[in-house]
């Protein structure tokens, strides 16, 4: 069974500090994984994926196959990152994105 | 290009009744799907379907159905409404059901009385 757990639902840090929300998967094969974001009032899109190994509005993310893990990270938080932070999960073959419960991060001035 | 369309916005409803929440999409997308949005529970697939005439049950199908006449529209049905349905739906679509990237809508906020 696929699972994606999100450990905190609410992450406040300071303007500036660094960022690092949590993502543990629980995938037998070779998942690919997703980070989608949610602003106030827009849709949810998408922020990154694994496979780009790409950055983002700052943010990375590293998937550690060991750790199953798919941490979102960003050195400098800024007060516009405040959002609804969703992980993702897509097994192998044709099945269905999976998401974690979210995390909402409140950046503080 | 409006992207995914979502109707109604809101809707109140009363137990027991039924409606029908609207997605249309202009992208040509073979992949639609639903998933609803409750407070600590993320977001959980109702249905998906994979093209034209065909669908399949996500995580939490009871109480609704779909159908996919046409490549552009999905509509979700509520058959009979409980307050357990009270959530904000979300309709989304993807240009294959290998892609990882979903577009949404912009959600329709149910309340089941």
């Amino acid at each position: 069974a696929q699972r994606v757990t999100q450990p905190e639902k609410l992450l406040s840090v300071f303007k500036g500090a660094p960022v690092e929300l949590k993502c543990n998967y629980s995938y037998s094969g070779s998942p690919e994984l997703f980070w989608y974001v949610q602003y106030s009032r827009q849709r949810l899109q998408l922020l990154l994926r694994h496979i780009s190994r790409e950055s983002i509005k700052g943010f990375t993310a590293d998937l550690n196959k060991g750790e199953t893990s798919f941490h979102l990270k960003k050195p400098f938080a800024q007060e516009e990152d405040s959002a609804m932070y969703y992980c993702a999960l897509r097994g192998s073959g044709n099945t269905p994105l999976v998401f974690g419960k979210g995390t909402r991060l409140s950046v503080i001035a | 290009n409006a992207g995914v369309t979502q109707t109604p916005k809101f809707q109140v409803l009363k137990t027991g009744q039924s409606m029908t929440l609207q997605c249309a999409q202009d992208m040509n997308h073979e992949y639609m799907s639903w998933y609803r949005q409750d407070p600590g529970m993320g977001l959980r697939l109702i249905h998906y379907s994979v093209g034209a005439g065909i669908t399949d049950q996500g995580e939490v199908p009871n109480g609704y159905n779909v159908s996919r006449s046409t490549t552009e529209d999905f509509p979700l049905r509520l058959l009979s409404a409980a307050p357990s349905q009270t959530s904000v739906y979300f309709c989304a679509s993807s240009y294959g059901f290998g892609s990882g990237e979903l577009f949404f809508g912009e959600g329709s906020r149910l309340t089941v009385l």
